[in-house]
């Protein structure tokens, strides 16, 4: 069975700096998605990037990337130049073939100081 | 990207007591799913909500505590039924397009239950 680890509860970054948050994966199908969402206070759920098992390169989207090695298994995110509203939880999560569920890790929370 | 609403936003509702939480997709959305998030932990998935058809359900949760409909491609209810205070959660619905491996699921605002 598909598993998200996240081993990181809580990390507190300086503004302004790059932030990398860990996710590791654990599956044995050849075909999946690998996703990263964020979660303020209000408690919807932001969706910020994707990352197919097919994909070469690593997705970027805007400030966030997700460093993909396959080999390893791991999704890490990284966010560029950190913010104050970046401050929040944030779940790796995998799609679970079909019909596209998705399992969701422990979270990590994010704090950023000014 | 997908839009998606969900009402009441929040709630505070007596022991024993029922709930319905609607959940409103545009029309890109084909899948519709229910989670439940209990209080500092990640997302569960309650069950995946099917037109016109039963909801197919996770294990641990079952259709008499949570009834599910989904009468039409893009509108969903969710039930909490005879809710005791550990219903206390945020219940949120996600849409799918695609139903793939690659499908990005978005998620609606979520609706936070408080059951005294």
């Amino acid at each position: 069975a598909q598993k998200i680890t996240q081993t990181q509860p809580g990390m507190f970054v300086q503004e302004k700096e790059a932030v990398t948050l860990d996710c590791t994966y654990d599956t044995s199908d050849q075909s999946y998605g690998l996703f990263w969402y964020k979660q303020p206070s209000s408690g919807e759920m932001i969706f910020l990037i994707y990352q197919g098992s097919y994909d070469e390169q690593n997705a970027t989207e805007g400030r966030y990337s997700l460093n993909f090695q396959k080999a390893r298994k791991s999704a890490n995110l990284v966010i560029s130049a950190s913010q104050l509203g970046d401050s929040a939880m944030y779940f790796c999560a995998m799609s679970d073939p079909p019909p596209s569920k998705i399992i969701f890790g422990s979270g990590t929370r994010l704090s950023i100081r000014p | 990207s997908a839009v998606i609403s969900q009402k009441p936003s929040r709630d505070i509702c007596q022991r024993g007591t029922s709930l319905t939480i609607q959940c409103q997709v545009d029309s890109q959305v084909t899948m519709m799913f229910w989670y439940r998030q209990q209080p500092g932990q990640s997302l569960t998935l309650i069950a995946t909500a099917n037109q016109g058809s039963e909801a197919t359900y996770e294990s641990g949760f079952v259709i008499d505590k949570f009834p599910i409909s989904r009468p039409n491609l893009t509108f969903s209810t969710l039930t909490v039924s005879n809710m005791s205070p550990e219903d206390s959660s945020i219940y949120l619905c996600s849409g799918g397009t695609s139903g793939g491996i690659t499908d990005t699921q978005y998620f609606g605002p979520g609706t936070r239950l408080t059951v005294l």
